[in-house]
């Protein structure tokens, strides 16, 4: 079994509508959890970060991580075609700062 | 410039060339990361320098040499490659304390490597 699973997508979407991506892992020890926006032909950069278990809102975006469940989710509301992009999420442990990645999801948000 | 820079942007190399990336960061950062990227793939550590010292090698095929001459710059040295190390290979960084280097990590954009 993969240390993270996601789901590659792609996903397409019209603007407006609310999207739902997901990871799942395997590893109890993760306590960080992290999602990374991706531009075609620009690096990752950092969108949203939870530390355990619980919900964080910041603008349009919902981050969720259920540990029980091992599953964590990023919501967009009200997607602009600017959301288009590859949605990495990343984990670590407490006291091992390595980040592991999912494969990504491609959004296309189409106006 | 600001952020995490990358030279070059894009890079053919032949399987008998020698090349080099190079990597700055202008955040003041200490800890300094190298990855690859492929297709279909998640994004892979190779490297990790936490106060210019290499603190990760993730089992790495020695053609591939990195070089942290300070907090700042980043170099990956490349030789005799192999078609399947065509990929995007970023950079980041990421403030450090007590040696922990911190979750936030910065990427630059990225070399997009072709092995012919």
């Amino acid at each position: 079994q993969k240390e993270v699973e996601q789901d590659p997508g792609p996903l397409s979407v019209p603007e407006g509508a609310i999207v739902s991506l997901n990871c799942t892992y395997s590893n109890s020890a993760f306590q960080y959890f992290m999602w990374y926006r991706q531009y075609s032909r620009k690096g990752p950069e950092l969108l949203m970060y939870t530390y355990s278990s619980g919900n964080k809102e910041d603008g349009r975006f919902t981050a969720q991580v259920d540990k029980s469940s091992k599953y964590i989710s990023l919501f967009i509301r009200d997607s602009q075609p600017s959301d288009s992009a590859t949605y990495l999420c990343a984990m670590r442990g407490g006291s091992n700062y390595k980040l592991t990645f999912g494969k990504g999801t491609l959004l296309t948000v189409n106006p | 410039e600001t952020g995490v820079t990358q030279t070059p942007r894009h890079l053919v190399m032949g399987m008998t060339n020698k090349k080099s990336l190079k990597c700055e960061q202008h955040l003041g950062h200490n800890a300094m990361y190298w990855y690859k990227q492929s297709a279909k793939k998640p994004l892979e550590l190779m490297f990790v320098y936490n106060f210019k010292e290499q603190t990760e090698n993730n089992s790495v095929p020695s053609r591939f040499s990195p070089e942290c001459p300070n907090s700042s710059h980043l170099f990956l040295h490349l030789h005799t490659l192999q078609p399947e190390d065509s990929a995007l290979y970023l950079c980041a960084s990421s403030q450090a304390r007590r040696a922990v280097p911190s979750y936030e990590q910065y990427f630059g954009p990225g070399t997009r490597l072709t092995v012919t």
